[in-house]
């Protein structure tokens, strides 16, 4: 299993950026995945997790209305879309697979993408 | 502030015992499995143990873990350098209806 993360980088408060993971390694539609994030010398914090389908999604309410999960099964990569983003939302963006479904642990991370959100 | 609780730290020498606890309520830890992952300072979290005491292929067997009632725990026995390290509680909150994890403790080998 790989995952890798990209489309970090530095946006002004209010911008908006959308994260890509390319997954492999496994058959990406049968599993749920999510996106963890860690601000700087901070602990681990849920963002949000999109069902294999795609269909179901959950969100951390700090991002809820701001930001938006989606993947595509054919190109095996699952996004984040970021919108109005404020200074509390610099962190390491770390993608993770799901065991199975919504609900269940994250059994392989990758290895993370920074965004920093400053003027 | 997080819904589950975990000490900022632990520490002992190598060879002892060391316990990490995690306390949470009957929405997330009473009521779900609890997972463990532990966090090499500069490097991604990696699963350490799920459904409260199940360990991964290729996490060596003096970690082990345990729940009961609100409250899960790590423990590592035979504690080794490699070991220093931060660890993160989490599990899924049936309120919430999202994951939460636990602030992380810092294990210091002495």
């Amino acid at each position: 299993v790989q995952l890798l993360e990209s489309g970090g980088g530095l946006v002004q408060p209010g911008g908006s950026l959308r994260l890509s993971c390319a997954a492999s390694g496994f058959i990406f539609s049968n599993y749920a995945m999510t996106w963890v994030r860690q601000a700087p010398g901070k602990g681990l914090e849920w963002v949000s997790s999109i069902s294999g389908s795609g269909d179901d999604t959950d969100y951390a309410d700090s991002v809820k209305g701001r930001f938006t999960i989606s993947r595509d099964n054919s190109k095996n990569t699952l996004y984040l879309q970021m919108s109005s983003l404020r200074a509390e939302d610099t962190a390491l963006y770390y993608c993770a697979k799901l065991r199975a479904a919504i609900g269940t642990y994250f059994d392989y991370w990758g290895q993370g993408t920074l965004v920093t959100v400053s003027s | 502030q997080s819904l589950l609780t975990q000490p900022p730290s632990a520490s002992g020498t190598p060879g002892q015992r060391v316990t990490i606890s995690c306390s949470g309520s009957t929405s997330n830890v009473g009521t779900n499995s609890v997972h463990w992952y532990q966090q090499i300072p500069g490097t991604a979290p990696k699963l350490l143990m799920y459904s409260n005491n199940q360990r991964p292929s290729g996490v060596p067997d003096r970690f082990s873990g345990s729940k009961s009632g609100t409250s899960a725990s790590l423990a590592i026995s035979g504690l080794q350098s490699e070991d220093e390290a931060d660890y993160y509680c989490a599990t899924w909150d049936d309120s919430l209806n999202g994951y939460v994890f636990g602030p992380g403790t810092e294990v210091t080998v002495l």
